[in-house]
């Protein structure tokens, strides 16, 4: 099966543009996760949808970030306007179901954003 | 909240050592454990996890876990590494809530000397 695809892979953007990032996760996966990566850190997650519903978004700057599921299959995660602290890695991850924390995830390549 | 450390920042094996990098968890129930690893430019691919049952996990590409609950401790073995073995390695932490959330530790990087 096609594992989870993100893109672009790579974005170079100035400081206050805007820029977003699209994932398609694994066919038949209900729950989708955004995750951003800064250097030499673990994984931190933005947002986690089950279906199109964004089940937790605690931890999403909503001043400046969105995200949307349409359809409850793909997703896009935007920054507007992008600040120099958000270059890092965005990682998109997919799940059967979202049962808790027993379920593997399968990531994506990941973005690497770089602000300037 | 859960919470994970990964004590060391980088480790340096020869290949064909064995290999051990440390996790430890902080959770106040059975927490749901796993190990992840990551190459350059790639994103994180399961190596193991552990749910419930036998406390040593195999996973992937000879690598095994021992979870031992007196020391929260989940530590990622390996007999004889490989150079195709180095990466970034994250430990990560689940809970059987529904709503809870994954914590990754900031990870372990593993280099091999020829």
């Amino acid at each position: 099966e096609a594992g989870v695809v993100q893109s672009p892979r790579y974005k170079i953007i100035e400081k206050k543009q805007p820029v977003a990032f699209w994932c398609n996760p694994i066919s038949g996966h209900n729950t989708l996760y955004w995750y951003l990566q800064n250097l030499g850190q673990g994984p931190e997650l933005l947002i986690r949808y089950e279906n199109e519903e964004a089940v937790d978004d605690s931890q999403l700057p909503k001043d400046r970030f969105s995200a949307e599921r349409l359809k409850g299959v793909d997703s896009t995660l935007k920054i507007q306007p992008a600040e120099l602290g958000d270059s890092a890695v965005y990682l998109c991850a997919s799940s059967r179901e979202g049962t808790g924390g027993r379920n593997e995830q399968f990531f994506g390549p990941g973005t690497r954003l770089t602000v300037l | 909240a859960q919470s994970v450390t990964q004590p060391d920042i980088h480790i340096t094996v020869s290949e064909g050592a064995s290999l051990e990098l440390r996790c430890n968890y902080s959770y106040g129930a059975t927490p749901y454990l796993f190990w992840y690893v990551q190459s350059p430019g790639q994103g994180l691919q399961l190596l193991l996890k552990y749910f419930s049952g036998d406390t040593l996990v195999q996973g992937i590409k000879g690598f095994e876990a021992e979870f031992k609950r007196s020391q929260s401790s989940f530590n990622l073995r390996k007999p004889s590494v490989h150079w195709s073995d180095a990466a970034e390695y994250f430990c990560a932490v689940g809970a059987m809530n529904r709503d809870d959330k994954i914590i990754f530790g900031k990870g372990t990087r593993l280099h091999i000397l020829p």
